[in-house]
């Protein structure tokens, strides 16, 4: 069964600190797999990593995937509290555009 | 353009009433998905359409669910009758081929 697997569930740290966020996939025929930002909303798109795109950054946050190791990770760095929200990755099989999602990871930055 | 627009944005609805939550996708968008999102099980997928054509239901829990996409700027779902294991927080997200999906703003179903 296919399945996406992200870890740690929460995390809380302060102001200024550097954190990763893992996901783990299982997929038959991988497509892409995308990292979601949610505050108290709708999740919005932060990156999408594919084969031929592994590394993705935008500012203060960055991406890598790794094919072999079937996962990802989400760093971001310099925290700041704008950033406490959860933290959603899906990945996309090759054969159809339904995304398997992970639970997410909640992220909470204290001042 | 103003985003995907769901409607309504919160709804209460006793136990064996119909419920339709409604949403109108992005201009151009020929994907369009329903997403129910709880806290134990995060967020669904319950079905997608590809212009206008239902591609994948697998993932609707139950014949009380349907969903339907008249035209290429609106679609429904409905739950009919309802129950209070529908409450959720329902999504429809569209996009334009492959990757990045745009999210509405969700509609908060309490079924009581």
């Amino acid at each position: 069964e296919d399945k996406v697997v992200q870890s740690p569930l929460s995390l809380v740290v302060h102001e200024g600190d550097t954190v990763t966020l893992n996901c783990s996939y299982e997929v038959t025929n991988f497509r892409s797999l995308l990292w979601y930002k949610q505050e108290k909303k709708a999740p919005t798109f932060l990156f999408m990593l594919t084969s031929s795109g592994i590394e993705k950054k935008s500012g203060r946050l960055s991406s890598i995937l790794d094919k072999k190791e079937l996962s990802s990770i989400l760093n971001i760095t310099a925290t700041q509290t704008g950033d406490s929200a959860i933290y959603l990755c899906a990945v996309e099989p090759g054969n159809n555009r339904k995304l398997i999602w992970g639970l997410g990871t909640s992220l909470a930055v204290n001042p | 353009d103003a985003g995907v627009i769901q409607s309504p944005r919160h709804e209460v609805t006793e136990m064996g009433q119909e419920v339709t939550l409604r949403c109108k996708p992005i201009s151009g968008h020929d994907y369009l998905f329903w997403y129910r999102q709880t806290m134990m099980r995060g967020l669904e997928l319950l079905i997608y359409f590809n212009n206008n054509v239902p591609i994948d239901d697998s993932g609707m829990p139950e014949d009380r669910f349907s969903a339907k996409m008249p035209n290429a700027s609106f679609s429904t779902l409905k739950i009919q009758p309802s129950e209070p294991r529908d409450s959720a927080v329902y999504f429809c997200a569209s996009s334009l081929g492959p990757g990045e999906a745009f999210f509405g703003q969700g509609t908060r179903l309490t079924v009581v």
